[in-house]
């Protein structure tokens, strides 16, 4: 599995947006970024996936570069309701075989008022 | 909105003794997994189930775990002989199989196991 380099934890103002940086620099050409969060010990939420191309949607956009040794979520507008432990996971495509996800420690996000 | 259901939300046992956790996944879904969650670490995989079998297990899923699919909606967790380790948040995951779609898991609220 490729590995992912996330922040331990992030503070963010509500109503503000949330950047939340992922570096995966062994990534394979056929391995996508995905993004989970989890709030508060409940079950893990999927948020976004891609490969190369930026991508959005109604929780969040995933800004991936160029080279694709890295990543961004984007929380356009924070809310404190988005407070939770957000995961950058990077897999082979999840709609083939029984990929499983691999959870590393996160990012906790804090979305203060 | 679908959604996978666990029961219980919470169940303490005696060491020693016998769990199961119950899992309804979202209908159409076909491939599950257990997860497990030890309170402050990370989120760990136990087990996928696909076809009425166990396509991958982790190391963490020894003898004494064993999971079914007795009546075609439900999906089980047993714990044969409970140990204090074992507490943990147990989540169960559903996704459908190909065709298009992003193939996410899809988590359930978790059953927390409490061994004394």
């Amino acid at each position: 599995d490729a590995k992912t380099t996330q922040p331990p934890s992030m503070d963010c103002a509500e109503g503000r947006a949330a950047n939340l940086p992922c570096n995966h620099s062994t990534i394979s050409g056929n391995e996508y970024v995905y993004w989970y969060r989890q709030i508060h010990s409940q079950g893990p939420q999927y948020i976004i996936h891609g490969l190369k191309n930026n991508e959005t949607n109604e929780m969040a956009s995933l800004i991936i570069t160029e080279d694709r040794k890295s990543s961004t979520l984007i929380l356009p507008h924070a809310t404190l309701r988005d407070t939770a432990v957000y995961y950058c996971i990077v897999r082979g495509p999840m709609n083939t075989g029984f990929q499983k996800l691999v959870f590393g420690t996160g990012t906790r996000l804090l979305v203060s008022p | 909105e679908p959604e996978v259901t666990q029961t219980p939300s919470h169940q303490v046992t005696q060491m020693g003794q016998e769990v199961i956790l119950r899992c309804v996944p979202i209908s159409n879904h076909l491939y599950f997994y257990w997860y497990r969650q030890i309170l402050g670490q990370k989120v760990e995989f136990l087990v996928s189930f696909y076809n009425n079998e166990i396509s991958e297990k982790s190391e963490i899923f020894d003898d004494q775990f064993s999971v079914e699919r007795p009546d075609g909606s439900n999906f089980t967790l047993k714990i044969r002989s409970t140990k204090l380790e074992d507490s943990a948040m147990y989540f169960c995951a559903s996704r459908i199989l190909a065709g298009g779609v992003t193939g996410e898991l899809f988590f359930g609220e978790g059953s927390r196991l409490t061994v004394l």
